[in-house]
């Protein structure tokens, strides 16, 4: 059964850091791409961030680049976002995911439960 | 642009059939995928590539592409189909979209 649980998540104030850690289980984690994906209280999903499956590739949303790093450790089959420079609009819950990518589509088909970092004095 | 847009709510009777349709550029080059998110859980993925379900996602669900609009068809809605639903898709400089979200009531 494939399994996603991120941790980390909490209490931080503006301009702090915070790293959160998901890990997985229950297929070959270094097989596939991952995302994280975040949920404004009361919002939209918006993705933040994804990285290959060997880390030689890595995107950002415009609103986290030069603050966010994806990074992922596959001999520990965990993925992680470390958030410097936090401010009140990155509060959300953040959601890791399985990413499937092919030519013409992609999908997130395991999404992990949740963690919420809340930025605010 | 690279937007993905979404009718924030849309309502359905019991039983009838409803479509939610998500606009916009990347959909003329990249199939959409579909997720339920019912309150306070996360996410499922219920349509993607050209019209594919994965395991355990009822049939009543369908998904279609036309030029730049993507549709998520729900034929027969039931109850427990009451949810949000979004939109997702990448684009060209392979960044990825989600739209707004819809939230279905089903009446």
């Amino acid at each position: 059964e494939v399994q996603l649980v991120e941790s980390g998540g909490g209490l931080v104030q503006p301009g702090g850091s915070l790293r959160l850690s998901c890990a997985a289980s229950g297929f070959t984690f270094s097989s596939y791409w991952m995302s994280w994906v975040r949920q404004a209280p009361g919002k939209g999903l918006e993705w933040v961030a994804n990285i290959k499956q060997d880390g030689s590739e890595k995107y950002y949303v415009d609103s986290v680049k030069g603050r966010f790093t994806i990074s992922r450790d596959n001999a520990k089959n965990s993925l992680y976002l470390q958030m410097n420079s936090l401010r009140a609009e990155d509060t959300a819950v953040y959601y890791c995911a399985r990413e499937l990518q092919w030519l013409v589509a992609n999908y997130f088909d395991y999404w992990g439960q949740g963690t919420l970092v809340t930025v605010s004095s | 642009s690279s937007e993905l847009t979404q009718d924030p709510a849309v309502s359905v009777a019991l039983g009838q059939t409803v479509r939610i349709t998500c606009q916009g550029d990347s959909l003329r080059s990249y199939y959409a995928s579909w997720y339920q998110q019912k309150p306070g859980q996360a996410p499922v993925l219920v349509i993607y590539g050209k019209n594919n379900r994965p395991s355990g996602i009822p049939d009543r669900f369908s998904g279609s592409s036309s030029g730049n609009t993507a549709s998520l068809t729900i034929t027969g809605a039931q109850a427990e189909d009451e949810a949000d639903y979004y939109c997702n898709s990448r684009d060209s400089s392979g960044n990825h979209l989600f739209g707004g979200g819809t939230k279905l009531t089903v009446l």
